[in-house]
This record gives structure tokens, sequence and C-alpha cells, in this order.
């Protein structure tokens, strides 16, 4: 069974200034995709960033891109230029391409805290 | 487009009683999941419609749940003998495509008191 594990439940940093969170997962397929997702606190959840296992190149959304390192099995997301809009839970997240369930597996989730 | 909606957003039951939450995807969207979030954890996946086929059940999915999408838009799952443990927040999304990505309605969240 595909796990997603977010080692660090909390982070903090300074309006600006640039965070990253990691996240790390174990399958077996060789192509899937990751996904970054943002839940505010009392909003729903809406996508950051999303990886596709066959693309070599890192994805980038503006202030947000990811180092994927597919050997690794590592998904961290870095935030440049943080702002106090970016504070909220972040959940990693991994699908499968084809076969099989569309489920998505996620992450237990980071707390950021962003510091004015 | 307007996004996915749920209702209602918030329900307190007590123990025992059955709830019904429905989900609206965003339209034209063929594909619905819903997934269930306790506090300090991510969402965990319950259920999945394609159209009006219940393709995928969780196994936390008890034989209290049950879920429908009668024709193939809204969907309502439904809570029998509501316990404790279920209090969670309780999460929709929709897609288009199997490629897509999801996206999350607001949630309902329920407390069984």
């Amino acid at each position: 069974a595909q796990t997603v594990t977010q080692s660090q439940p909390e982070m903090s940093v300074q309006e600006a200034e640039t965070v990253t969170l990691s996240c790390t997962y174990d399958t077996s397929e060789s192509d899937y995709y990751l996904f970054w997702y943002k839940q505010p606190p009392s909003r729903q959840m809406i996508l950051v960033i999303r990886q596709e296992a066959y693309k070599q190149q890192n994805a980038t959304e503006n202030r947000f891109s990811v180092n994927f390192q597919k050997a690794a099995k590592s998904f961290s997301l870095k935030i440049s230029d943080s702002q106090l809009g970016d504070a909220a839970m972040y959940f990693c997240a991994y699908r499968k391409t084809q076969g099989g369930s569309e489920k998505l597996v996620f992450g237990k989730g980071m707390k950021l805290t962003v510091n004015p | 487009d307007t996004g996915v909606s749920q209702d209602p957003r918030h329900k307190i039951t007590k123990r025992g009683q059955n709830v019904t939450f429905r989900c609206d995807p965003i339209s034209e969207h063929n594909r619905l999941y819903w997934y269930r979030q306790t506090l300090g954890q991510g969402p965990e996946f319950l259920t999945y419609f394609q159209n009006e086929a219940q393709l995928e059940k969780s196994r936390l999915l008890s034989d209290r749940f049950s879920a429908e999408r009668p024709k193939g838009s809204f969907s309502t799952l439904e809570i029998q003998r509501t316990e404790q443990g279920d209090s969670a927040m309780y999460l929709c999304a929709s897609t288009l495509d199997r490629a897509e990505t999801q996206y999350f309605g607001p949630g309902t969240r329920l407390l069984v008191l």
C-alpha cells in the first residue's frame, strides 16, 4: 500500500523569507501524481502544485516550487517570499495514474505559521 | 464555474441518530469522492463514484455508512446510528477525468455528542 509521510508537524517562517516543507512517500509504481494541498483555517482545501512522476522537470507555480527526487521518493515544497496568507495546514498527497484506485493518499499534514 | 458545495457545513447530533450530508460537484465533473478528516490528520478516502456507479469503497466505510449518487450529479452520504467516533470533517471532491486534479468542497463538520 502507498504511504505518505510528513515528518514535521509544524514549522514557522518570517514573512518574505523562504521555507521548505518535506514529504516522503512509498510506492512500487513507476508512474503516479504527487500533490501539495493547502488548507487554511476553517477554509477548504485547495491545490498548491502538482507533479507527474514521469516528468523530470520540477513543477513551479509562482512562489511555489517542488524538489522531486524520484529515486529517493522525496517531494518537498519550497515557498519563496512567504506571505501572511500562506499560513495554513499543508498536505502532501499521492495518487496512481493508471489502474486500480483513484483515491488520494494524504500525509498527516504540517502547520505553517508565518510571522510578520 | 461554481466550486464543489456541501450541505450542511456543520452538524451536531446525538449518538444513535442518523445524519445525511449532501455534496454538489462542479458541473460536468463525472467523478465524485468522499473523504473523512479527523483532527490532526490528513483526509482519508471513503468512497468514489464515476457518474452514478460507486466504484470503490474503503474499509473505513462500515455498514452504517451508505453513499449514493442517483443521477450522476449530487451525492449523499448517510451515517446511521452515529457514534462519537464518527465526529470528523467529511470532505467531498470532484474531477472531470482520472488524470485531473480533485477539487474539494468546504466540508461538513460533524459532532456526535
